[in-house]
């Protein structure tokens, strides 16, 4: 499978700033997941966006999907010190009763009091 | 809703030993399974995704003689890691989905597996 890949690998910003991560796919999809990993922890399932949106919305979370490109972006607002982990995007494609993932290198943001 | 949960959380045995991960949903049936590893600081990856009832299907490169899957209810799946050997050594996720909601994974708080 091709994986995606994400920029910047690590992050550390202060709490209340912003933080941008970027997501490159190489391959067609049917939409486009962001998950966040605490250490040593398993994932949680933070938004999906189709392949016929362009933006989506989710509390302090932003979502963009550019498919021309093969881009999305997660932006997180006024961030918070537990915001601290790794962030993945996967790329679906269907899979047997199922959609199947492939996922992105990973961000690890640090959020700094 | 949508619970999945792990057996054993943290496991270390020898080398050449067998290793048995369950993966169960506790709230849901669950009609397909992804099993997927993932070594430090890097990202998941898919090993192989089960069917209810049917044999998995594996990813290239992963062996299917020593990651042995069942997939034997809609509520339980095993990963049986055969001989292990040290390069092993890894953090297992399993996820689940549910016939209602394909598109979404619901995941396990994984197996640290260290082989010794």
């Amino acid at each position: 499978s091709q994986q995606g890949e994400e920029d910047p690998q690590a992050l550390s910003i202060q709490e209340g700033e912003n933080a941008t991560m970027n997501c490159s796919y190489k391959t067609s999809i049917n939409n486009l997941q962001w998950y966040r990993q605490n250490s040593g922890r398993g994932l949680v399932h933070l938004i999906l966006i189709r392949s016929n949106e362009r933006e989506k919305h989710s509390g302090r979370l932003r979502v963009t999907l550019d498919t021309s490109k093969k881009s999305s972006s997660l932006l997180i607002t006024a961030s918070r010190a537990a915001d601290t982990a790794s962030y993945f995007c996967a790329t679906g494609a269907r899979a047997g009763g199922g959609n199947k993932l492939t996922f992105g290198t990973g961000t690890q943001l640090k959020v700094e009091l | 809703g949508a619970v999945v949960s792990q057996h054993p959380s943290w496991v270390i045995c020898k080398s050449g030993t067998s290793v048995k991960i369950e993966c169960r949903s506790l709230d849901f049936q669950a009609t397909t399974m992804f099993w997927y590893r993932q070594f430090p600081k890097q990202s998941l990856m898919l090993m192989a995704t089960s069917n209810e009832g049917s044999k998995a299907t594996y990813e290239q490169g992963v062996e299917k003689d020593k990651f042995l899957i069942n997939h034997a209810s809609l509520t339980l799946s095993t990963l049986t890691v055969t001989s292990a050997h040290p390069e092993d050594s890894s953090f297992y996720i399993c996820s689940e989905v549910t016939s209602g909601r394909p598109n979404e994974q619901f995941f396990g708080p994984g197996t640290r597996l260290t082989v010794l």
